[in-house]
């Protein structure tokens, strides 16, 4: 069945870091892949998304890039700050599989100023 | 356009009893998916309701329903409430076009 494995939190990085979080997928095919973002109380926000392979995604100064070869969808800022801080869901979606997302597990990412 | 609203936001239930959450997606969409979210399980679809019939349903127990109205609005029960069952519910609308989903804030559940 489909997957996604989501690199282990919590990251903690100072204001202008560089960030990183690693996702890679099980899946047939070619799924759509997402990145979705949680800030405290509230739901998630669709952050990204690309459809096919070698798509890039961006927004806000995030980035994720669909490696086909790699089954993976990293997302990537250059310089992130503190209003950054929120939790990171990777997501794909199958086409076979009507509206439902798979997730994984969540990146709890902590800015510190 | 207005988001996904979610009604209650917030609900404290006992054991046995049931409840009803509601789901009002963005206007235009009309399909509604239903995600349990819990410290533990992280997040697991529920169902999928398009144009009032349920599409897909994820592994859950019988007691989790839900139901579509012609206006897309949803509603999601879950009867012979168990401990277990404390969790955020989010629901997500999508156009009919493409696959992406927007989630509403989300009703949390407790269950004591």
């Amino acid at each position: 069945g489909n997957s996604v494995t989501q690199m282990e939190g919590p990251v903690t990085l100072s204001e202008e870091a560089f960030l990183t979080i690693n996702c890679t997928y099980t899946a047939t095919g070619y799924p759509s892949l997402f990145w979705y973002v949680q800030y405290p109380g509230e739901g998630l926000q669709l952050l990204l998304k690309a459809t096919k392979a070698d798509d890039k995604g961006s927004n806000k100064g995030f980035e994720a890039t669909y490696r086909k070869e790699t089954t993976s969808f990293h997302l990537e800022k250059g310089s992130v700050q503190v209003s950054d801080s929120a939790v990171y869901f990777c997501a794909l979606h199958h086409s076979g599989s009507a509206r439902q997302l798979t997730f994984g597990s969540g990146t709890q990412l902590t800015v510190l100023p | 356009k207005a988001g996904v609203t979610q009604t209650p936001r917030y609900l404290i239930k006992t054991r046995g009893q049931q409840v009803t959450l509601s789901c009002s997606p963005i206007s235009g969409h009309r399909s509604v998916s239903w995600y349990q979210q819990t410290p533990g399980q992280g997040l697991q679809f529920l169902f999928e309701y398009f144009s009032e019939t349920q599409r897909n349903k994820g592994n859950f127990p019988g007691r989790f329903s839900g139901r579509q109205f012609s206006n897309s609005r949803s509603e999601m029960n879950v009867s012979t409430l168990e401990l277990g069952d404390s969790a955020l519910y989010l629901c997500a609308s999508s156009a009919f076009e493409g696959d992406e989903q927007y989630f509403g804030p989300g009703t949390r559940l407790t269950v004591t």
